[in-house]
């Protein structure tokens, strides 16, 4: 069965930082990986869509890579600001998705 | 213009109830989800329907049955509810298994 794990648990950075945050996977045969963005009391917002044969995938000031035969995939928050602050959560998808246990971030003003 | 829309947003309810939770999804997806997230936020699948037929049924317990009366709805019903059943509930869909999967704003769900 698949196992998504979430390096690290949280993080708390000063604004304007760049950071990684990292996910590693069991099982490489995955259609395709996807990070979310969720906020305290709300639902998940679709971030970066990565297909199982892409390497890369960019939007704006984040950029969401996938190694599938080392099972990780890593997302890049460049120049990071306060309302960057939120549990970022990456799913792995085969017949379903499999969720990690997110990253909670903090950007400090 | 929701893509993906649950109601309700908070039900509160004391134990041994029954109570649904609806969802729609207006984006033509084949596939609907519904996902548990406990307190310390994880999300588990419990349903997945394909075109109004069952897919997926991980270890749920019979009180949770889902319905979906057609490819667009997918709702949840759950009876003798119990406290460990508080959570939030979200919906989900998608079109095909290449597809970004897409949420609802979930159903917090608090058992008395």
């Amino acid at each position: 069965k698949q196992e998504v794990t979430q390096i690290p648990a949280a993080l708390s950075v000063p604004e304007g930082e760049n950071l990684v945050l990292n996910c590693s996977f069991t099982d490489s045969a995955i259609y395709n990986l996807q990070w979310f963005r969720q906020d305290p009391g709300k639902g998940l917002t679709s971030l970066l869509l990565i297909q199982s044969s892409q390497r890369e995938q960019t939007s704006g000031r984040l950029n969401a890579s996938l190694d599938k035969s080392s099972g990780r995939s890593t997302l890049y928050i460049a120049a990071s600001q306060p309302g960057d602050s939120a549990t970022y959560l990456c799913a792995v998808s085969g017949n379903q998705f499999y969720f990690g246990t997110g990253t909670s971030l903090t950007v400090i003003p | 213009d929701t893509a993906v829309s649950q109601t309700p947003k908070y039900l509160v309810t004391q134990m041994g109830n029954d109570k649904s939770i609806k969802c729609e999804q207006n984006l033509g997806h084949d596939t609907m989800y519904w996902y548990k997230q406990d307190s310390k936020k994880f999300l588990k699948i419990m349903f997945s329907y394909n075109n109004k037929e069952l897919i997926i049924n991980e270890t749920v317990p019979n009180r949770f049955s889902p319905k979906s009366p057609d490819k667009a709805h997918l709702n949840l019903h759950i009876n003798s509810l119990e406290l460990g059943d508080s959570a939030v509930y979200f919906c989900a869909s998608r079109d095909t298994n290449n597809s970004p999967l897409h949420f609802g704003n979930g159903t917090r769900l608090t058992v008395t």
